[in-house]
Parts: C-alpha cells; sequence; structure tokens
C-alpha cells in the first residue's frame, strides 16, 4: 500500500557507509516535495531524523544526512554504530488518490 | 520540549468502538496541525487522519474513512480519534504526532487490539 518503496534492509560493519534508498514517483517526490526521515528504534516510537530533504534536528549526529534527485530520495549513514540499528522510514506528501502524507516500506539496519 | 502522551487503546471486539486520546504540553497547541499515525504489529508507518489548528480542516486516509473521526479541544490541549466499526486489520499502535510536512513530535504511542 506504501507509494514510496524503500530496501527491506541494509547492514554494514562499525564505522562503514550505508545508504537507503527511497523511490516514489511523479505525485510525490518527483512532483517536488520535501522528504523527510525517521528512526524507529526498537520498542519505541519513530523520530525525525531528516527534515526537509537534508536538514537536521538538533541532536541528531552529523553522520545522518539526506539527498533528493528526481523521484528519488537517499538517506546516508557514515560511520556506522551499534546505536544506529533500527527501522527508517521515508516520508513525503502525495497528491494522487493515496492521498496526502505517505511513507516508505520501512528499512531495517543491521550493525554486523 | 514538545510532549505528546496517547491513551485509550485496549482490547476490544471487531465491531467495536474505542476513543483514543492524546494529551499535549510543551507548545502552544492551537497552532499546529495534528495527526494519528498507526503501526500494525512487524509493519510499517500508515497516516490516518489530520486537524488544523482551528480543528476546521480535518482529511482521513481512505482506510479509515467513514468510519474514524479526529477531533481536538484546544482548551484542553488535546486531539481525540474516535474509532468506530473495528476490524481486525485496525489492530495497530496508534501513534499521534505534530504535523508539518512532516511529523516533528510523537507520542509512545497507544495499543488497539481488536479480536474476539
Amino acid at each position: 500500500q506504501s507509494v514510496l518503496t524503500q530496501p527491506p534492509s541494509v547492514s554494514g560493519a562499525p564505522g562503514q557507509r550505508v545508504i537507503i534508498s527511497c523511490t516514489g514517483s511523479s505525485s510525490n517526490i518527483g512532483a517536488g516535495f520535501d522528504v523527510h526521515w525517521y528512526q524507529q528504534l526498537p520498542g519505541t516510537a519513530p523520530k525525525v531524523l531528516i527534515f526537509g530533504n537534508n536538514n537536521r534536528p538538533s541532536g541528531v549526529p552529523g553522520r545522518f544526512s539526506g539527498s533528493k534527485s528526481g523521484t528519488s530520495a537517499s538517506l546516508a549513514i557514515s560511520g556506522l554504530q551499534a546505536e544506529d540499528e533500527a527501522d527508517y522510514y521515508c516520508q513525503s506528501y502525495d497528491t494522487s488518490v493515496h492521498g496526502f502524507y505517505v511513507f516508505g516500506t520501512g528499512t531495517k539496519v543491521t550493525v554486523l | 520540549q514538545a510532549q505528546l502522551v496517547e491513551s485509550g487503546g485496549g482490547l476490544v471486539r471487531p465491531g467495536g468502538s474505542l476513543r483514543l486520546s492524546c494529551a499535549a504540553s510543551g507548545f502552544i497547541f492551537s497552532d499546529y496541525y495534528m495527526s494519528w499515525i498507526r503501526q500494525a504489529p512487524g509493519k510499517g508507518l500508515e497516516w490516518i487522519s489530520y486537524i488544523s489548528g482551528t480543528g476546521q480542516t480535518i482529511y482521513y486516509a481512505d482506510s479509515v474513512k467513514g468510519r474514524f473521526t479526529i477531533s481536538r479541544d484546544n482548551t484542553k490541549n488535546s486531539v481525540y480519534l474516535q474509532v468506530n466499526s473495528l476490524r481486525a486489520d485496525d489492530t495497530a499502535v496508534y501513534y499521534c504526532a505534530r504535523a508539518a510536512d512532516h511529523f516533528q513530535y510523537w507520542g509512545q504511542g497507544t495499543l488497539v487490539t481488536v479480536s474476539s
């Protein structure tokens, strides 16, 4: 049902860089709407990690960065740490029948 | 710092109803849109409704339209979700969130389980 597609899982060793993709369409990301990213640690509520494509709220480490191009966006985690093991979701706005706020399918990041 | 606390979840039979509440603090409540988002067990996030600061603008996802009703009381700094005609696939953790073009703050969630 999600209109934004993410890989189900990505993994990396501590210190490595991993990238999570978020693929949309012309009715959401491609229409120029911003992409936002959330981190959900096990058993907790999501929290905003990146807003407005590439902005970090205060308190979010600089190893998290976002980008957007065309109908897709990406979240990069540099210098992967054990505490980064979590689920990550992208989110945008959509003008199609799916309506309004749409989330990605979610990606589980595993630190090896 | 903004804080949101949900309550009202529980076990309900198919076809039943619940009223979920979300108490806000730490910001001027009436200045912000508020949303409800849910997450079924082991599944992803699904936006289901939002309401403007005045309560005059309301939208719902198709999956809940006609069954769920969002409302707010700015004198109590609270937003509500009346959930009716519940089905098994409504089983989820329901989160309230302060909304802009993204969801800036989230509550801890309240679990709704629909089962006979």
